[in-house]
C-alpha cells in the first residue's frame, strides 16, 4: 500500500496556528496533495507539493521532504470556517491518486 | 463554478436493486476519470479507475462485478452498484483533472447512498 499517514484529529483555538503532518512511502512518488473537505461535501483543493520545501497560499502553507517522505499542512490565523477533514493524499506512478486518513481538525473559539 | 457534475446527490434504495451514478465533466473532455468511496469519518478509499473506451481499472478488493463501470464518452461516466446491501451504503465520488490544471484533481459533489 502507499501507507500514508496522518493524525487522526486535531484541536486548536481560533486564531492560532495549527500543522498537521502527513508521512508517505516514497516508492512511485510523484506529488504530494492537500485537500479540504467538509462533513458530506467534496473535497476541496488547497495544494500540490511535487518539489522540496514550502509553498505559501494566504494562510494555508505546505511543506515537502521527498527524501524523508514527510509533508505538512501549516493553517495560520485559524477561523471557525476551517473546521474541517484535511485529506493528504499522494499522487502515484500512473496519475492515480490516494488518499491517507484524513485529519478532523476542530477550531474552538 | 463546478467543473465536475455528479448525479444524484443522494438515493435511498431497497436491498437488492441497482442504482446509477453519473459524473460528468462539464466544460472538458476526460478520457479518465475515478471513482472513491468514502465511510462516515473516513477518507476516500480509490474504488476504480475509469477509463474512456475499455475496461475500468479496479483496485484489489473491489468486486467488478457489484460496481460496473462505464466510460462510453469523454465527458461521462457511470457507476452502478448492482444488487445493493445495506454495506454499500457510502458517500460515493468522481473526479477528474482538466487539462491545462495540471495534476490537480477535480471531485464531483458525492452521491450519499443508503441501501434500506
Amino acid at each position: 500500500g502507499q501507507n500514508i499517514d496522518q493524525p487522526t484529529e486535531m484541536t486548536a483555538t481560533e486564531g492560532a496556528i495549527v500543522q498537521i503532518n502527513c508521512t508517505y512511502q516514497t516508492s512511485g512518488f510523484n506529488g504530494l496533495f492537500w485537500y479540504q473537505q467538509h462533513a458530506g461535501e467534496a473535497p476541496t483543493f488547497l495544494s500540490y507539493n511535487v518539489l522540496d520545501g514550502l509553498e505559501e497560499k494566504g494562510r494555508f502553507s505546505s511543506f515537502l521532504s521527498r527524501s524523508k517522505g514527510y509533508s505538512y499542512l501549516l493553517l495560520k490565523e485559524l477561523q471557525m470556517k476551517d473546521s474541517a477533514s484535511y485529506l493528504c493524499g499522494r499522487n502515484n506512478a500512473g496519475n492515480m491518486l490516494t488518499f491517507g486518513g484524513g485529519t478532523r481538525l476542530m477550531v474552538k473559539p | 463554478g463546478a467543473v465536475v457534475s455528479q448525479h444524484p446527490s443522494w438515493v435511498i434504495c431497497k436491498s437488492g436493486t441497482s442504482v446509477k451514478i453519473e459524473c460528468r465533466s462539464l466544460d472538458f473532455q476526460a478520457t479518465t476519470m475515478f471513482w472513491y468511496r468514502q465511510f462516515p469519518k473516513q477518507s476516500l478509499m480509490l474504488m476504480a479507475t475509469s477509463n474512456e473506451g475499455s475496461k475500468a481499472t479496479y483496485e484489489q478488493g473491489v468486486e467488478k462485478d457489484k460496481f460496473l463501470i462505464n466510460h462510453a464518452s469523454l465527458t461521462l461516466s457511470t457507476l452502478t452498484v448492482t444488487s445493493a446491501h445495506p454495506e454499500d451504503s457510502s458517500f460515493y465520488i468522481c473526479s477528474a483533472r482538466r487539462t491545462g490544471e495540471g495534476e490537480k484533481l477535480f471531485f464531483g459533489s458525492g452521491t450519499q447512498l443508503s441501501v434500506l
